[in-house]
């Protein structure tokens, strides 16, 4: 059974870095699947920020483009994301995913991460 | 870049069938067979329910089903049972990257 299961600081200051990483148990990073990163504001909806191959190769929402940055450890199998320059609009919980063909199939359980001072 | 079209909420009466539509354009729900639904409970991860239009994954009932015509897919629950109430999404490929309807909130009256 695939698990994912993230984690991170959940309180970031204003125009900080959030960095999660989401560990993987029941795959390998290494496998031909892409990794996602999506997000959920407080009682708004789903938000896909980006993914990650074993390869390397990224894949980022045009609209965060400029501040997102995903990429895998194989050697630990998990993968991470970084987003800079945050602000309150970026409190959210974070899912963690993996996209096995088209679908994102498994999911972490979420870690919220508030944006305050 | 703009998030899926869904109506805010959608209801019906157990044992009923309701239909949740999901508008795009043909530079993503008409323009690839990638659509996803996803099925979200109050306080817990969004759960796959539809993939690739109309495939479901083992163990989702087969009350669950989707289709597509043009850049509007559709999922529909029959006989709806009180656990179906939920909030769903429906996901699209969109060349490069993928985007999120505004979410459903289905009532089970």
């Amino acid at each position: 059974q695939v698990q994912l299961q993230e984690s991170g600081p959940g309180l970031v200051e204003p125009s900080g870095t959030l960095s999660l990483t989401c560990a993987v148990s029941g795959d390998s990073i290494r496998s031909g699947d892409w990794w996602s990163w999506v997000r959920q504001p407080p009682n708004k909806g789903l938000e896909w920020i980006g993914e990650t191959s074993h390869k390397g190769t990224t894949n980022y929402h045009p609209s965060l483009k400029s501040r997102v940055t995903i990429s895998a450890d194989k050697s630990k199998n998990q993968f991470s994301l970084k987003l800079t320059s945050v602000t309150a609009a970026d409190t959210a919980v974070y899912y963690c995913a993996r996209a096995g063909g088209w679908k994102l199939d498994y999911w972490g359980q979420g870690a919220l991460v508030i944006v305050s001072s | 870049q703009s998030a899926l079209i869904q109506p805010p909420s959608a209801s019906g009466s157990p044992g009923q069938s309701v239909t949740i539509s999901c508008t795009g354009s043909s530079s993503d729900v008409g323009g690839y067979n990638y659509v996803s639904w996803y099925q979200q409970h109050p306080g817990k991860a969004p759960k796959l329910m539809i993939s690739e239009v109309n495939k479901r994954p083992s163990g989702v009932p087969d009350r669950f089903s989707g289709s597509k015509s043009g850049n509007t897919a559709s999922l529909t629950v029959s006989g709806l049972q009180a656990e179906d109430e939920a909030d769903y999404y429906c996901n699209s490929y969109a060349g490069r990257y993928w985007v999120f309807g505004g979410g459903t909130k289905l009532t089970v009256l």
